[in-house]
C-alpha cells in the first residue's frame, strides 16, 4: 500500500512556464513533507521542506503548498528553467507513531523544461 | 567538504558472491539509511539506523544485512545476491535521529547481479 503517490511519471513544461508537481499521501501521521530532486547519475538532493503546522513555504523560485484536509502537497517551479528538469520526489515523515521520522517516497515524476 | 560516501559506484557481480556497499559519513550524524531506486518504484528503504550498534528493517529488508559499529560507517551486506537485487542503492544520513528533518544523501551504487 502506497503511503505517498506521485501519479504522473513525467511532465513537460515551457521554459519560463509554471512547473506543478503534485504529490497525495495516505497516513494522516505524516506531519512533515519534503521535495528532492534529482538528476542522472547522482544522489538525490534536498529541494524544500514543510510542516505540517504550516500551509504554505517558500524559497526563490520554489514553492510548496500543503493542503492537509485533502491530503495533497504541490510543488511549484516558477519560472522553470532547463537546469530544472529531473526526477522530483516527494517524501513525508511521521515523527511519532513508531515512524521515527524515516523518509517515506513516492515513486517520483521526471520533470523535462524545454527551451 | 561536508559529504556521503559510497562504495563502489559501480559493481557487476554473480548471483551467491557475497558482496559488501560501504557508506561513510563525515558531518557525525546519528541517523543513517540505505534505500533502493528501482524504475516505477521510486525510493524505498531497505534499513536504517539511529545510532550506534541501533539498527532496524525498512520496507525491504530481506536478503541485506546491515550494521553499525562506527558512528561514521553503515555498510549493506549481500550475503548471497540474487538478481533481483539488481539496483540502484543510496546511502543517506541525517544529523539527529527520531526527528523530522532532510536526508543527505550518497551519489548511489549500480549493483547488477547475472
Amino acid at each position: 500500500d502506497q503511503q505517498v503517490k506521485q501519479n504522473s511519471p513525467s511532465l513537460s513544461v515551457q521554459e519560463g512556464r509554471i512547473s506543478i508537481l503534485n504529490c497525495d499521501y495516505t497516513n494522516s501521521m505524516f506531519d512533515y513533507f519534503l521535495w528532492y530532486k534529482k538528476y542522472p547519475a547522482e544522489g538525490p538532493t534536498f529541494l524544500i521542506s514543510i510542516s505540517s503546522i504550516k500551509d504554505k513555504n517558500e524559497d526563490g523560485r520554489f514553492t510548496v503548498f500543503l493542503n492537509k484536509s485533502a491530503k495533497h502537497l504541490s510543488l511549484h517551479i516558477v519560472p522553470s528553467q532547463p537546469g530544472d528538469s529531473a526526477v522530483y520526489f516527494c517524501a513525508a515523515s511521521a515523527r511519532y507513531g513508531g515512524s521515527q521520522g524515516n523518509l517515506i517516497f513516492g515513486k517520483g515524476t521526471k520533470l523535462s523544461v524545454k527551451p | 567538504e561536508a559529504q556521503v560516501t559510497q562504495n563502489p559506484r559501480y559493481l557487476i557481480t554473480v548471483t551467491g558472491k557475497k558482496l559488501t556497499v560501504t557508506c561513510s559519513q563525515n558531518m557525525n550524524h546519528e541517523y543513517m539509511s540505505w534505500y533502493r531506486q528501482d524504475p516505477g518504484l521510486g525510493l524505498r528503504q531497505i534499513y536504517y539506523s539511529m545510532n550506534v550498534e541501533v539498527t532496524d528493517k525498512g520496507d525491504v529488508p530481506e536478503g541485506y544485512k546491515v550494521s553499525r559499529k562506527e558512528k561514521r560507517n553503515f555498510p549493506l551486506i549481500l550475503e548471497s545476491p540474487s538478481p533481483n537485487q539488481t539496483s540502484l542503492y543510496f546511502c543517506a544520513s541525517r544529523r539527529l535521529a527520531g526527528v523530522n528533518g532532510e536526508l543527505f544523501f550518497g551519489e548511489g551504487s549500480r549493483l547488477t547481479v547475472l
